[in-house]
Order: structure tokens, then C-alpha cells, then sequence
């Protein structure tokens, strides 16, 4: 599985838009990219999913360079309530079954 | 809606004692994972399971085992509980295809004193 790099911690505005990077130098031909937030005291929850390019959704962005060798989600505009852990993983496409692994994470924290 | 429901929110047990925690989902998905979770640790995945009686190491196994013998249960087992195993324990389950969201539960919060 590729391993995963994203910074520990990030500070942001309320309204701010926010971009946090992850790195995955040994991604697969086969592996998606994959972000999950998690607020304190709940699990964490799916946000968005990409292959390449960009994908977007009510929640988030997300783009991925031609080389996939790196990805980043794009909060726009974050409130209070983005505050949260983001995790980035790796995930297989499809078939055999595979353990997600979910690192330390990038912790944000959104003030006024 | 999905739901993955662990059977304890918080629990207190004595050094030495056998804990079981449990977790169901009511999805029939194939997938189902125990992480534990610490400070400054991130989640740490412990057991997975792909299917009824399959299970698969992650990446902190030792101190555990897991059962599975009905799809909706995954049962995580700490044989002889000891203080270092304090922590929050969370389940997950997906659909066997790798390209799909985890659903977690609430978490149990464990306490060995």
C-alpha cells in the first residue's frame, strides 16, 4: 500500500479557503485517492474520492496532478465547524480486499 | 442510513479481565475493521475481516483477537486486559470493492484501570 504524507496541523479564518496536501510518492495504477474527516469524539466520515484531475463535491475538492504523486483537498470558504482531522489514504480499486490505513492525519483548526 | 453501532460508548474494566467489544452493521457488507485511536497516533488499524470467519492482521495486533461468525458482527477481544490497552476503539465496515467509503461507528472509549 502507499504510504501517505500530509502535514500534522494546519490554522485557518473563517472564510478562508484551505488547501491541505497530501503526498503519496508510490501510488499504484490501481489506487484511488481517498479523504476522510473527523470530527472530536465521532468517527470518521468519507469526503471525496478521485482517480485524476479534479473532483468535486458539496463538501469538497479535490485535485490530482497528471503524475498522481500527490493530492490536494480544497476546503472553500471553511467555518468553525470544518474544524476537524483530515485524513488521506490510498485505496485499491477494486478485487482483493485491503486494509485502510488512516496515518496521524492533518489536524485544522478554524477561528474567527 | 447506513449504521455501524458499537455495543459500549465507554467502558471501565480491571487489568487482567477478558473484554469484548462488539460491532454490527446493518449494510451486509463484506469489509469490517477495529482501529484504536490515541493521541498524537492517529487510527491505528488492528483487525480486518473480509468475510465470515476471515480475519487478517493490521498493523498493532498483539493484545487482540477478533471473531466473526455471523457477516453484521465483528467482535474485537482483548484476552487479558492490561493499562496500555486504554484507548478508543472504533469499527468500520465497507463493501468488499476497494473504491468505496468506510462507515465508522460512535466508538467505544476503554478504560483498563
Amino acid at each position: 500500500l502507499a504510504k501517505t504524507t500530509q502535514p500534522i496541523s494546519m490554522d485557518s479564518y473563517e472564510g478562508q479557503e484551505v488547501n491541505i496536501t497530501c503526498s503519496h510518492n508510490n501510488i499504484a495504477t490501481n489506487d484511488y485517492i481517498t479523504w476522510y474527516q473527523q470530527f472530536p469524539s465521532q468517527g470518521p466520515r468519507f469526503i471525496i474520492q478521485g482517480y485524476k484531475t479534479k473532483v468535486t463535491n458539496e463538501v469538497a475538492s479535490l485535485f490530482i496532478p497528471a503524475d498522481r504523486k500527490s493530492s490536494t483537498l480544497s476546503l472553500p470558504r471553511v467555518s468553525l465547524s470544518d474544524t476537524a482531522v483530515y485524513y488521506c489514504l490510498v485505496v485499491p480499486r477494486s478485487g482483493t480486499a485491503s486494509k485502510l490505513t488512516f496515518g496521524t492525519g492533518t489536524r485544522l483548526q478554524v477561528t474567527l | 442510513d447506513v449504521k455501524v453501532t458499537q455495543s459500549s460508548r465507554y467502558l471501565v474494566k480491571r487489568t487482567g479481565e477478558k473484554v469484548f467489544l462488539e460491532c454490527v452493521q446493518d449494510m451486509d457488507h463484506e469489509n469490517m475493521f477495529w482501529y484504536r485511536q490515541d493521541p498524537g497516533l492517529g487510527l491505528r488499524l488492528i483487525y480486518f475481516s473480509y468475510d465470515v470467519k476471515m480475519k487478517e492482521k493490521g498493523d498493532i495486533p498483539e493484545g487482540y483477537s477478533v471473531s466473526r461468525e455471523k457477516k453484521e458482527r465483528f467482535s474485537l477481544i482483548l484476552e487479558s486486559a492490561s493499562t496500555n490497552q486504554t484507548s478508543m476503539y472504533l469499527c468500520a465496515s465497507s463493501p468488499l470493492a476497494g473504491v468505496t467509503e468506510a462507515f465508522f461507528g460512535q466508538g467505544t472509549r476503554l478504560t483498563v484501570v
